[in-house]
């Protein structure tokens, strides 16, 4: 099971919107609405940001969204601000036999 | 508060066993999935595995033959144990939780440093 692929970095200035995709395959991102999004700073520990695709956990900013098309999960960061960056990384539940697969990461960069 | 807390050594030798646990403080271990993530240095997050509180476990299939998590109930705690190690094993090992969010990981321990090296 090879890792969900995400664009190495995206970046935006602050107020922007940006979207990061993590695309997958018909046997995990397109087949369960079970994919999950975490925020993680350089040495720290990842924190969870959006479950089950686009349901917010207790605590977290409205300004992240998710969202599925097919193979392709995507995060969108509104209103960015100088905190949001940070790496980012999509997991999906990818079946009885593979459990979970990570993304492989996308370093956000606010100009 | 749930807090989670790994420990074990911080060097192994190649080819030896490694070793963690994770103690589960501020809640019972006897409710949700319990997982082992790990992250290369300056690289990507890789899910190890996961174990219920009765003691149902599931692999990383490219790691399923060398890893196996257990559950000791009557100390909150959950292990992790890694066989034939090499250098490609050396990360920082998280220990987290699963089933409050359906299948994501919402708490996570602080991470420990495991490096493969004689």
């Amino acid at each position: 099971q090879s890792a969900l692929t995400q664009p190495a970095s995206v970046s935006g200035s602050p107020g922007q919107s940006i979207t990061i995709s993590c695309t997958g395959t018909s046997s995990d991102v397109g087949s369960y609405n079970l994919v999950s999004w975490y925020q993680q700073y350089p040495g720290k520990v990842p924190k969870l940001l959006i479950y089950e695709v686009s349901k917010w956990p207790s605590g977290v900013s409205d300004r992240f969204s998710g969202s599925k098309s097919g193979n392709t999960a995507s995060l969108t960061i509104s209103g960015l601000q100088a905190e949001d960056e940070a790496d980012y990384y999509c997991c999906s539940y990818a079946g009885s036999s593979t459990r979970f697969v990570f993304g492989t990461g996308t370093k956000v960069t606010v100009l | 508060q749930v807090q989670l807390q790994e420990s074990g050594p911080g060097l192994v030798k190649p080819s030896e066993t490694l070793s963690l646990t994770c103690t589960v403080s501020g809640g019972s271990i006897s409710t949700y999935y319990w997982s082992w993530i790990r992250q290369p240095p300056g690289k990507g997050l890789e899910w190890i595995g996961y174990i219920n509180y009765s003691g149902s476990s599931y692999y990383n299939p490219s790691l399923k033959s060398r890893v196996t998590i257990s559950v000791d109930t009557s100390k909150n705690q959950f292990s992790l144990k890694v066989s034939s190690v090499t250098a490609a094993d050396t990360a920082v090992y998280y220990c987290a939780r699963m089933g409050t969010y359906g299948y994501a990981m919402d708490v996570w321990g602080q991470g420990t440093t495991v490096t493969v090296s004689s």
